[in-house]
């Protein structure tokens, strides 16, 4: 069975402080991919970044950067410099197989910068 | 840049009325699901279809529930006799073709569907 923990519920940082979501997941598939999505308070969910299981390069797309590690299973995701429009839920996600793969979501963090 | 579209924005159905839910996905795209999420709670996955049939389906999509492609445009989601469990966001995806290509899903803005 596949499963993500984000044991963060909420987190709250002032403007410009840095802040890192931490996301744990269990999978027996060898071949996988991870994901964070942003929803902000409009509910939307945004798509963020992409990581399959053999890339364990860690990426940094401005502000953002992802730390992704097999031997801890986990795929953390820190923000450089909060700012007030960071404000969201933020979920890991995990699909396990090619073809029609479904999310399997963590609970999400939702994440207050305050000004 | 496209992007997949939801209809209605905002649902508000009587307990044991049937609603049906909306969606255009992306137009190249081959795979097409559901997700819901409960007011404060986790997305959680409830259908998968493609080639014109469910591929995978969750535990709580039980028989009050159906998927249709009824033309080439719209992927539609029914509830035949709504509960008031039903209230949620209902969360159209779809994502573009097979193997490593098939990621990522790209989301609807959602329908939040209100069972009075």
């Amino acid at each position: 069975a596949q499963k993500v923990t984000q044991a963060q519920t909420e987190i709250s940082v002032v403007e410009k402080e840095d802040v890192t979501l931490d996301c744990v997941y269990e999978t027996r598939d060898t071949t996988y991919y991870l994901f964070w999505y942003k929803q902000p308070p409009s509910g939307e969910l945004v798509f963020l970044i992409r990581r399959n299981s053999f890339d364990e390069q860690n990426e940094i797309s401005g502000r953002y950067s992802w730390n992704f590690q097999k031997s801890t299973s986990s795929f953390n995701f820190t923000i450089t410099a909060s700012q007030v429009v960071d404000s969201a839920v933020y979920f890991c996600a995990l699909t396990h197989r090619q073809g029609a793969q479904k999310l399997v979501f963590g609970q999400g963090t939702r994440l207050t910068i305050n000004p | 840049e496209p992007e997949v579209t939801q209809t209605p924005s905002h649902q508000v159905t009587q307990m044991g009325q049937e609603v049906i839910l909306r969606c255009v996905p992306i137009s190249n795209h081959l795979y097409f699901y559901w997700y819901r999420q409960i007011l404060g709670q986790k997305v959680e996955f409830l259908v998968s279809f493609y080639n014109n049939e469910i591929s995978e389906k969750s535990e709580i999509f039980d028989d009050q529930f159906s998927v249709e492609r009824p033309d080439g445009s719209n992927f539609t989601l029914k509830i035949r006799s709504t509960k008031l469990e039903d209230s949620a966001m209902y969360f159209c995806a779809s994502s573009p073709g097979t193997g490593t290509n098939n990621q990522p899903q790209h989301f609807g803005d959602g329908t939040r569907l209100s069972i009075l």
